[in-house]
């Protein structure tokens, strides 16, 4: 079966302690994303990786580092979280060509106290 | 800034009626658009999409149009049914590169 997993699901931290939620695609897609969404904000896109290796910001990237070292993973770093990073965040993948076959995953609630 | 604005944050429509959800951007570079739907729980999923050379596409109850000259675009669906109650969001794209932009989202509540 397509798709994208997210890991933890759920995650309660606090301010400073660095984390990391992981993202996987077993569909071979080249395009990878992170996004966040918050109410009345919509969806805004954190990061993105056209290939391995290769990745570039996207609209809200402060305070977020990924790396694409494979293929497959995508994994989101909040180095020192703050509470302004509460929020749900999704990663998707894609393959070369159009957003039309784009994979959201199901999405990691995150609090940050 | 917001590039790409959804005024509406939720509409309430009837069951069979029309339901008409707008989108408008600043950008004009953006030369492809998207709407995806959302349920709670889930991520959004892919529902139509246009290219800036054309001003209509159609997917079955799904219609979605383009107003470059306005920079507006909107979704029409016909007829609505309850399963359609979801959050809608348009989203727009240069070149389709690695950049997408979201619009903030309309609420759509399908009333029997």
């Amino acid at each position: 079966e397509a798709q994208v997993t997210q890991n933890p699901r759920y995650l309660i931290t606090v301010t400073g302690k660095k984390l990391t939620v992981t993202c996987s695609q077993n569909m071979n897609h080249e395009y990878m994303s992170w996004y966040r969404q918050d109410p009345g904000l919509g969806l805004r896109q954190i990061y993105y990786s056209m290939n391995v290796e290769v990745t570039d910001k996207g609209d809200v990237p402060e305070g977020y580092k990924v790396s694409r070292k494979e293929k497959r993973n995508f994994p989101l770093i909040l180095e020192s979280p703050s509470p302004n990073q509460t929020s749900l965040y999704f990663c998707a993948s894609r393959p070369h060509g159009g957003f039309e076959t784009q994979y959201f995953g199901p999405g990691t609630r995150l609090l940050v106290l | 800034d917001q590039q790409v604005k959804q005024n509406s944050p939720s509409l309430s429509v009837q069951e069979g009626r029309i339901s008409i959800l707008n989108c408008d951007y600043t950008n004009s570079m953006f030369d492809y658009f998207l709407w995806y739907k959302k349920y709670p729980a889930e991520g959004p999923t892919f529902l139509i999409s246009i290219s800036s050379i054309k001003d209509k596409n159609e997917d079955g109850r799904f219609t979605v149009f383009l107003n470059k000259s306005a920079k507006h675009l909107s979704l029409h669906i016909v007829p609505s049914q309850p399963g359609d109650s979801a959050v809608y969001f348009c989203a727009a794209s240069e070149n389709q590169g690695g950049k997408l932009i979201f619009g903030q989202g309309t609420e759509l509540s399908v009333k029997p």
